[in-house]
């Protein structure tokens, strides 16, 4: 199947400091990407829509100016944490859906960020 | 609005068969995924279903009736690898994916 690399996968920063995190898809071009966070215990909550070249689509409550994201190729997306806060630590996972379009997500790994 | 519900935890017994229901509400439809989520890990996918009846995949099967809104999940021959977090979700008519919380399946020996 389709494989997404997200990279890194554990990163710990200090409070005020910016994180990026990178998610690839290695074996097809992703004409979306979808960003993710997931707190302990819960479901995947959806931050964001991305479509290559396009500004991303940000869900309700997401502010767009704190996860900066950029999806600058049908390969690569990034996410950004700006002046990350200790409530920022989370599991963000990013998936991608291919230009076949069946509707099938497939998954990065996951990047657990911990700001102290 | 739009909604998805599935049994929050469920325990099962290894070697047996157990049955994760979903029920959902969304606008419009465009098909039902089951994913599977060990502890720290990122989701999997396990089945798609867009059409109603049964999808069967090895030890695991999943059911749609679009009509009543609900899916299910079933896995016969239970391990204990099992044991994850199921997440149900549906897709919308703007092929956005409506995910319920998850329903934590603990597997005893």
């Amino acid at each position: 199947g389709a494989v997404v690399s997200q990279h890194p996968s554990w990163v710990i920063c200090k409070s005020g400091t910016s994180v990026k995190i990178e998610c690839r898809s290695l074996d097809f071009q992703a004409t979306t990407m979808f960003w993710y966070r997931q707190f302990p215990k819960q479901s995947l909550m959806l931050m964001a829509t991305s479509n290559e070249g396009s500004k991303a689509t940000y869900e309700q409550g997401v502010e767009k100016d704190k996860f900066l994201i950029n999806h600058a190729s049908l390969t690569l997306s990034t996410l950004t944490v700006t002046s990350a806060h200790p409530e920022d630590s989370s599991f963000y996972i990013c998936s991608a859906r291919g230009a076949w379009d069946t509707g099938e997500l497939f998954f990065g790994e996951g990047s657990r960020l911990t700001v102290l | 609005g739009q909604n998805i519900d599935q049994p929050t935890e469920m325990t099962a017994t290894e070697g047996a068969i157990v049955q994760i229901n979903c029920t959902y509400q969304t606008s419009g439809f465009n098909g039902l995924f089951w994913y599977q989520q060990h502890a720290g890990e990122a989701p999997t996918f396990l089945s798609y279903n867009v059409l109603d009846g049964l999808e069967e995949k090895g030890r695991f099967s999943s059911f749609l009736s679009r009509s009543k809104g609900y899916s299910y999940l079933l896995l016969k021959e239970l391990q204990m690898k099992d044991s994850a977090s199921y997440l149900c979700a549906a897709m919308d008519s703007n092929y956005q994916l409506i995910w319920g919380a998850g329903t934590k399946l603990i597997i005893k020996p």
